[in-house]
């Protein structure tokens, strides 16, 4: 079955303890990006990946990085996470990029007290 | 700066009858548009998309409309039906870059 699986779902932290978030797909899509959902804001774009070992930043990249080692994954990694970054974030990804639809994961809520 | 914007965050409609949900956007770059559904604790799927070459892709139940000079978008389902209540976010892109609305919770009434 064709998905994008990210893990954990749910996670509570505390303020400076290092996460990260993994995200996987099995389509062989060129095309993988990170968004967080805030209510009043709807999703927004973190960073996003072209291809393997090319990354950019998108809407708001303050705070996260990312990696993109193999075409499959690409972790969302929080080295000093704060309380500002509690939100509902999603992978998502596409065959070669944004003018074609994108496939979501389901979701990790991340709390950060 | 909110450069998609989905102004209604609610719409309530009663099944059979048409729903019309409406964006509109900012940035004269943005060059394709789509539109998702999201329900609760799953991400969103994609519904149905338009490139800013065309004013009307239409897919069974679904039409999305394009009119540039306005900047606005809309989506409109006919018949509604009752597991079309979710959230649906209008996005657009310029470049390889991607840009969500806030959402509008539908609300189909059987």
């Amino acid at each position: 079955e064709a998905q994008v699986t990210q893990n954990p779902r749910y996670l509570i932290t505390v303020t400076g303890k290092k996460l990260t978030v993994t995200c996987s797909q099995n389509m062989n899509h060129e095309y993988m990006s990170w968004y967080r959902q805030d209510p009043g804001l709807g999703l927004r774009q973190i960073y996003y990946s072209m291809n393997v070992e090319v990354t950019d930043k998108g809407d708001v990249p303050e705070g996260y990085k990312v990696s993109r080692k193999e075409k499959r994954n690409f972790p969302l990694i929080l080295e000093s996470p704060s309380p500002n970054q509690t939100s509902l974030y999603f992978c998502a990804s596409s065959l070669y990029g944004v003018n074609q639809p994108q496939h979501f994961g389901d979701g990790t809520r991340l709390s950060i007290l | 700066d909110q450069q998609v914007k989905q102004n209604s965050p609610s719409l309530s409609v009663q099944e059979g009858r048409i729903s019309i949900l409406n964006c509109d956007y900012t940035n004269s770059m943005f060059d394709y548009f789509l539109w998702y559904k999201k329900y609760p604790a799953e991400g969103p799927t994609f519904l149905i998309s338009i490139s800013s070459i065309k004013d009307k892709n239409e897919d069974g139940r679904f039409t999305v409309f394009l009119n540039k000079s306005a900047k606005h978008l809309s989506l409109h389902i006919v018949p509604s039906q009752p597991g079309d209540s979710a959230v649906y976010f209008c996005a657009a892109s310029a470049g390889n870059q991607f840009y969500f609305g806030t959402g509008t919770s539908l609300t189909v009434i059987p």
